[in-house]
């Protein structure tokens, strides 16, 4: 178990659709990272927060949003699903530091879009 | 942007055969981390090497670390039917002005171990 929560596990949806991925990281964790994982893309950083505070994007589609509330949990945003959002979502967190560590990842929410 | 990318893609041995995967990057790194996925799970961290590390043993695992060729080797000894999994190397970014960046991940390697 590596203390990271992620809800919900599982999530089939129609096209054109909203819908929230929720990530808890490990207690004292202050950075929250998404990655999308598919198979033809493989694992794709999305965005990083830090302490509240976006840090970093990646290749997140305008589609997309996230943030992280004042307990550090943090919270995905996909919008106007299209098939091809169709995916394993991950979030991991670390520990604070000037170099990143090892990241804790949660078992992920793997979106199925019809 | 992939920054790590393994090689071979997919390997197939037999238990008890030592596992080799190789790792190239493209950046000066602070350290260079692997990580193992079972299928459809989340990532698990196996070991992290430091830029001014040579080589690392954790369990039955060796990693080596080139920086002049930028490139790492990830060994699995006496490997074992419960190893196969998908194996990724991870480098890390730096924000600017100097915050804590992320992992960029390479398309992982696929290792099965037949009993």
């Amino acid at each position: 178990d590596s203390g990271v929560t992620q809800t919900p596990k599982h999530l089939i949806t129609a096209t054109g659709q909203r819908v929230t991925l929720r990530c808890s990281p490990r207690s004292g964790d202050l950075s929250v990272y998404w990655y999308q994982q598919s198979l033809d893309q493989g694992l794709q950083f999305l965005i990083q927060y830090y302490n509240g505070e976006e840090r970093a994007k990646g290749n997140i589609l305008e589609r997309f949003s996230a943030q992280q509330f004042p307990d550090l949990h943090s919270e995905l945003n996909l919008s106007s699903l299209e098939l091809g959002d169709s995916a394993l979502y991950f979030c991991a967190s670390s520990s604070p530091g000037r170099w990143i560590g090892e990241l804790f990842f949660g078992e992920g929410s793997r979106l199925t879009v019809l | 942007s992939q920054q790590g990318e393994e090689d071979p893609q997919a390997l197939s041995i037999q238990e008890g055969e030592n596992a080799t995967m190789n790792c190239s990057y493209k950046t000066s790194i602070n350290n260079l981390q692997w990580y193992r996925q079972n299928s459809g799970r989340g990532l698990v961290h196996l070991i992290l090497i430091r830029s001014n590390e040579r080589e690392k043993h954790s369990g039955r695992l060796r990693v080596t670390l080139d920086t002049s060729k930028k490139s790492s080797s990830l060994l699995i000894t006496a490997s074992r039917a419960a190893d196969t999994a998908s194996y990724f190397c991870a480098t890390p970014t730096m924000n600017y002005g100097g915050s804590q960046g992320n992992l960029i991940f390479g398309k992982g390697t696929k290792l099965s171990v037949k009993p």
